[in-house]
């Protein structure tokens, strides 16, 4: 079983659209967790960090459940600039160092 | 703010020859990570340094893969000899350390194994 699995999509949505993506982690002693975007032939960059009580950053939510061992990403009034793949990642230790890369979920927001 | 930087950007050789890629990190960055990512797959840590010192290296196949930080600044990453399934992008990436420790990537290093 991977430590990290997300659903690959591809996610095809509307602008203006609500998507959500979900990622579920297997090792419990995972103590920091993050949502990077990779775009097409470009390296990965943080879109952000999860906390427990959930996190916001305009258009974006994060939600972590500890308990369930899921970690989702919520994006808000879809862009064409959202069109990315996000890579979910969890660390063992308590900062982004070791750092666990799921496969990524592909999405593509449409015209 | 210099970014990482990673050369070269692409390398196609054939199975059995040797390749070497070069990071230099975010300047006053003390630690540098080496990533293989596989098409399709997210990126896979393969080394990380601390200064010049080895932190992690559980996942190097060290018997072709090698990869050094002399002097705490730049790095090399070396493949020798390599094998078709080597082709990926070899991403750099630095922290500088402290609460957050970001981890921020280079563009990458496209191995086109023949």
């Amino acid at each position: 079983r991977k430590e990290v699995e997300q659903d690959p999509g591809p996610f095809n949505v509307p602008e203006g659209a609500t998507v959500a993506f979900n990622c579920t982690y297997s090792n419990s002693a995972s103590q920091s967790f993050f949502w990077y975007r990779q775009d097409c032939r470009k390296e990965p960059k943080l879109l952000m960090s999860v906390y427990s009580s959930g996190n916001e950053d305009g258009r974006f939510t994060a939600q972590l459940n500890r308990a369930s061992q899921y970690i989702s990403l919520l994006i808000r009034d879809s862009k064409l600039s959202d069109s990315a793949t996000y890579l979910c990642v969890v660390s063992r230790t308590g900062s982004a160092r070791q750092l666990t890369f799921g496969s990524g979920t592909q999405l593509t927001v449409l015209p | 703010e210099a970014g990482v930087a990673q050369s070269p950007r692409y390398k196609i050789i054939e199975k059995r020859q040797s390749v070497a890629f070069w990071c230099n990190p975010i300047s006053g960055h003390a630690t540098l990570y080496w990533y293989q990512q596989i098409l399709g797959q997210g990126p896979k840590l393969l080394i990380q340094f601390q200064n010049n010192g080895v932190v992690d290296d559980s996942q190097l196949p060290k018997d072709r893969f090698s990869a050094e930080r002399l002097k705490g600044v730049d790095s090399t990453l070396k493949i020798q000899p390599a094998k078709l399934e080597d082709s990926a992008v070899y991403l750099c990436a630095s922290s500088a350390g402290g609460i957050t420790d970001t981890q921020y990537f280079g563009p990458g290093t496209r191995l086109t194994v023949l």
